[in-house]
């Protein structure tokens, strides 16, 4: 069955400093994307990072970025100067099933603290 | 673009009733999946909807059904209702390919009393 555990239910950070949130999955495909998606206390989800599995470089998006190890089936996101606003629950998420509805992580609660 | 809506944002109903919830895709997006978002479980895929066909569909009882209209509008319906039915309703609209992004709504909760 194709699984995504994060294993850190909550984390918190200063602000301005550097965090990385886990996250290891299970899945038997070889092409695939992984993604992860911010869900502040409005409920909206909205995604921060894709990653393309084919491709060897981490992506990056501004202060986000991720550290994939295929071989290892792992998925971490790094915040760097993390900022109030960042304070949300993180789901980790790769399209599961033939036609890619999203499988998700339990998520990681994220809060920065000034 | 107008993002994806959902109605309503709200919804408070007792246990043995049915609920409709509502959702209208981004423009040009033709899939549509429903999530169920709970404390307990996380969140769980309900199903797909694709050019008003249920592409594929998650692990829940058949009380649980959906359809899509010729616009990519889509209804998901709850009937009799269980306590343990409470939860955010989550909707997200994509524009096909199994690997693009999926953009959500703003859910509806849902409580059932």
């Amino acid at each position: 069955a194709q699984t995504v555990t994060q294993s850190q239910p909550e984390m918190s950070v200063q602000e301005a400093e550097t965090v990385t949130l886990s996250c290891t999955y299970d899945t038997s495909e070889n092409n695939y994307y992984l993604f992860w998606y911010k869900q502040p206390p409005s409920r909206q989800m909205i995604l921060v990072i894709r990653q393309e599995a084919y491709k060897q470089q981490n992506a990056t998006e501004n202060r986000f970025s991720v550290n994939f190890q295929k071989a290892a089936k792992s998925f971490s996101l790094k915040i760097s100067d993390s900022q109030l606003g960042d304070t949300a629950m993180y789901f980790c998420a790769f399209p599961g099933g033939s036609q890619g509805n999203l499988i998700f992580g339990k998520g990681t609660k994220l809060s920065v603290k000034p | 673009k107008a993002g994806v809506t959902q109605t309503p944002r709200y919804l408070i109903k007792t246990r043995g009733q049915q609920v409709t919830l509502s959702c209208s895709p981004i423009s040009g997006h033709r899939s549509v999946s429903w999530y169920q978002q709970t404390p307990g479980q996380g969140l769980q895929f309900l199903f797909e909807y694709f050019s008003e066909t249920q592409r594929n569909k998650g692990n829940f009882p058949g009380r649980f059904s959906g359809r899509q209209f010729s616009n990519s509008r889509s209804e998901m319906n709850v009937s009799t209702l269980e306590l343990g039915d409470s939860a955010l309703y989550l909707c997200a609209s994509r524009s096909g390919s199994s690997y693009n992004e999926q953009f959500f709504g703003p859910g509806t909760r849902l409580t059932v009393l």
